[in-house]
């Protein structure tokens, strides 16, 4: 079976800061893929960034990066210099067969404060 | 991307009802997702909607609870029968995936049971 982990339930951070929210994965299969997304207060999901098992590239997109490690099992994503806008839930996601079910962490809540 | 739509985006039902959610993306897909998000809850699976056959429903769902209907490539809906105030949430729709989409989820049906 697959678990997602997200151990971090809240966040509160003062903008500008920096800030890491943790993924750790579970699952026996050789391939899969992790995403994250991202909720705002408004209810709906916001693909942020899907990564492939046999890609272990760390990816920059602005402020946002991720940390993908296979030895640890863990796909983080900082935000760096973080705003308000960023306050939201954040989700880490699993799936192991391309374009099928996605397996989701808890989420970590999100507060960026000016 | 696929552009996904559901209907109704919210709704206030009363104990006893049934509410029929419909979801359509602007392609065909193969297989379709419905989820559910209680409030302060991560995304949890509740059946996975292949056209010509029957759903397939993730443990601690059943059919009786949540048909759903799936008669063409582009449509999909799903029911909530019986409702009681602990089917509050938000149901999201969803497509399979692919490497060329960044959006797979519908907007989400946002369910207020009295």
């Amino acid at each position: 079976a697959q678990k997602v982990t997200q151990a971090q339930t809240e966040i509160s951070v003062v903008e500008k800061e920096d800030v890491t929210l943790d993924c750790v994965y579970e699952t026996r299969d050789t391939t899969y893929y992790l995403f994250w997304y991202k909720q705002p207060p408004s209810g709906e999901l916001v693909f942020l960034i899907r990564r492939n098992s046999f890609d272990e590239q760390n990816e920059i997109s602005g402020r946002y990066s991720w940390n993908f490690q296979k030895s640890t099992s863990s796909f983080n994503f900082t935000i760096t210099a973080s705003q308000v806008v960023d306050s939201a839930v954040y989700f880490c996601a699993l799936s192991v067969e391309y374009g099928n079910k996605l397996v989701f962490g808890a989420g970590t809540i999100l507060r960026v404060k000016s | 991307s696929a552009v996904i739509s559901q209907k109704p985006s919210r709704d206030i039902c009363q104990r006893g009802t049934s509410l029929t959610i419909q979801c359509q993306v602007d392609s065909q897909v193969t297989m379709m997702f419905w989820y559910r998000q209680q409030p302060g809850q991560s995304l949890t699976l509740i059946a996975t909607a292949n056209q010509g056959s029957e759903a397939t429903y993730e443990s601690g769902f059943v059919i009786d609870k949540f048909p759903i209907s799936r008669p063409n490539l582009t449509f999909s809906t799903l029911t909530v029968s019986n409702m009681s105030p602990e089917d509050s949430s938000i149901y999201l729709c969803s497509s399979g995936w692919t490497s060329k989409d960044t959006q797979y989820f519908g907007p989400g049906t946002r369910l207020t049971v009295l």
